[in-house]
């Protein structure tokens, strides 16, 4: 069974742009949700969609916003890029609340 | 709010010595319990879950216990191996229909050859 797959592993962007990251969850998971790490703060809850509806959200500002496809695929979305956006962001999924499984990462660095 | 802390921030072994790492939490009333290790920029590797009805689990040479009570769980590995060294984090799920975890902030284990 394929793990939860991130993509773009990496990205440069500089302040005021958009980003978007994606995530496919391991097959048959349709909870994910996303967290932000960072040295400072560690790691922190973003949101959570289960059946393309957001759950729960993270105490984090508007500009971070996700959604979810059909086939429990995630993205999120980030919009004018702040220097502290910098992070790695981490999706997971899981099967009804149990194991979380999580992606690879994408390292976003914003210039 | 649910609080999670691992002390110590780091530790070395050396190779071949068992060990614990420690989790302790603020809130109780958790659903379960998940154990991970992160390797220097990579993604999260899923070690243990543990129930709130489950007082341990055991996968190969690490075992992780749970005192619900005390709000403590411990995480012992045993023959530690060079291919250990990793940040080991703990994660608290607080509530049945809510998938967030609360993660504490790591400890980062260096096994000494």
């Amino acid at each position: 069974k394929a793990g939860v797959t991130q993509t773009p592993r990496y990205l440069i962007k500089t302040r005021g742009q958009q980003v978007t990251l994606s995530c496919s969850p391991i097959s048959g998971h349709r909870s994910v949700s996303w967290y932000q790490q960072t040295p400072g703060q560690g790691l922190q809850f973003l949101f959570e969609y289960f059946s393309e509806t957001q759950r729960n959200k993270g105490n984090f500002p508007g500009r971070f916003s996700g959604r979810q496809f059909s086939n429990s695929r995630s993205e999120m979305n980030v919009s004018t890029l702040e220097l502290g956006d910098s992070a790695l962001y981490l999706c997971a999924s899981s099967f009804r609340y149990n194991e979380q499984f999580f992606g690879p990462g994408t390292r976003l660095t914003v210039l | 709010k649910q609080e999670v802390t691992q002390i110590p921030a780091a530790l070395s072994v050396p190779e071949g010595e068992n060990l614990v790492l420690n989790c302790s939490f603020t809130d109780s009333a958790i659903y379960n319990l998940q154990w991970f290790r992160q390797d220097p920029g990579k993604g999260l590797t899923s070690l243990l879950l543990i129930q709130s009805s489950q007082r341990e689990q055991t996968s190969g040479r690490l075992n992780a216990s749970l005192d619900k009570s005390s709000g403590r769980s411990t995480l012992y590995i045993a023959a530690s191996q060079p291919g250990d060294s990793a940040t080991y984090l703990c994660a608290v799920r607080s509530d049945f229909g809510n998938e967030k975890l609360t993660f504490g902030t790591g400890t980062r284990l260096t096994i000494i050859p």
